[in-house]
């Protein structure tokens, strides 16, 4: 399968501890996304990398959420010191930025946090 | 960005056709008009995007009337799988390309 992968699929932590999840993007795709998704509602934009270089971040993005793509490729995204209201679906999604622009991203199956 | 509004859920049933209107009255000149589709525990799939007039590919069509200021995504002969959210979006081609998401049609195909 040459599509975008996450992992975990589904991670239960308690309220305070550090969590890391993976993304590994369609290889040819120089921009990955981060997004998150509660219940009932459509994903929000939380950061993207083109190649290496993090070039926007959210408001949403607190300082206990940090995101790196080390070399271009697989991207983490952490959160430190969990908190109840982290509990959502972490959605990865990546794309090939070719000058032109295009709203068509692929998007991976997610990774479904939930803090107790 | 231009605020979209689309009608929270539809029913059909299957082998109709089904069209979702998504009004963006403030949309501007730039502005690209997309639609998503998104099945439970899964991730958002792009459908379709357009700019003005028609497009067609091989899942759905896209109306965009001249002003520009509402779209309909047509879905031909629905299937029970095509039981998901829909995504009406629109901005610009901003450095980025981040998607903005609202609420979404929850379209619930019947048999």
């Amino acid at each position: 399968d040459t599509g975008v992968s996450q992992d975990p699929r589904h991670k239960i932590t308690k309220r305070g501890q550090n969590v890391t999840f993976r993304c590994d993007p369609i290889s040819e795709h120089n921009r990955l996304y981060w997004y998150r998704q509660t219940l009932g509602q459509g994903p929000e934009f939380l950061t993207y990398f083109q190649n290496e270089a993090q070039l926007e971040k959210s408001r949403l993005l607190s300082d206990r959420f940090s995101a790196e793509r080390p070399k271009g490729s697989f991207s983490t995204l952490e959160i430190q010191r969990t908190e109840q209201g982290d509990s959502a679906m972490y959605l990865c999604a990546s794309s090939l930025e070719s000058g032109r622009g295009s709203y068509e991203q692929y998007f991976g199956p997610g990774t479904r946090l939930t803090v107790t | 960005l231009a605020k979209t509004t689309q009608p929270i859920s539809m029913d059909s049933y299957e082998g109709q056709e089904v069209n979702i209107t998504c009004s963006h009255n403030n949309i501007a000149t730039n502005d690209y008009i997309t639609w998503y589709q998104q099945f439970p525990s899964q991730g958002p799939r792009f459908i379709i995007q357009g700019y003005k007039t028609k497009v067609t590919n091989e899942v759905a069509s896209l109306f965009i009337p001249a002003d520009r200021k509402s779209s309909t995504l047509s879905l031909p002969r629905v299937s029970l799988s095509d039981t998901a959210v829909y995504y009406c979006l629109v901005g610009a081609n901003n450095a980025g390309n981040m998607l903005t998401f609202g609420g979404g049609t929850r379209l619930m195909v019947k048999p």
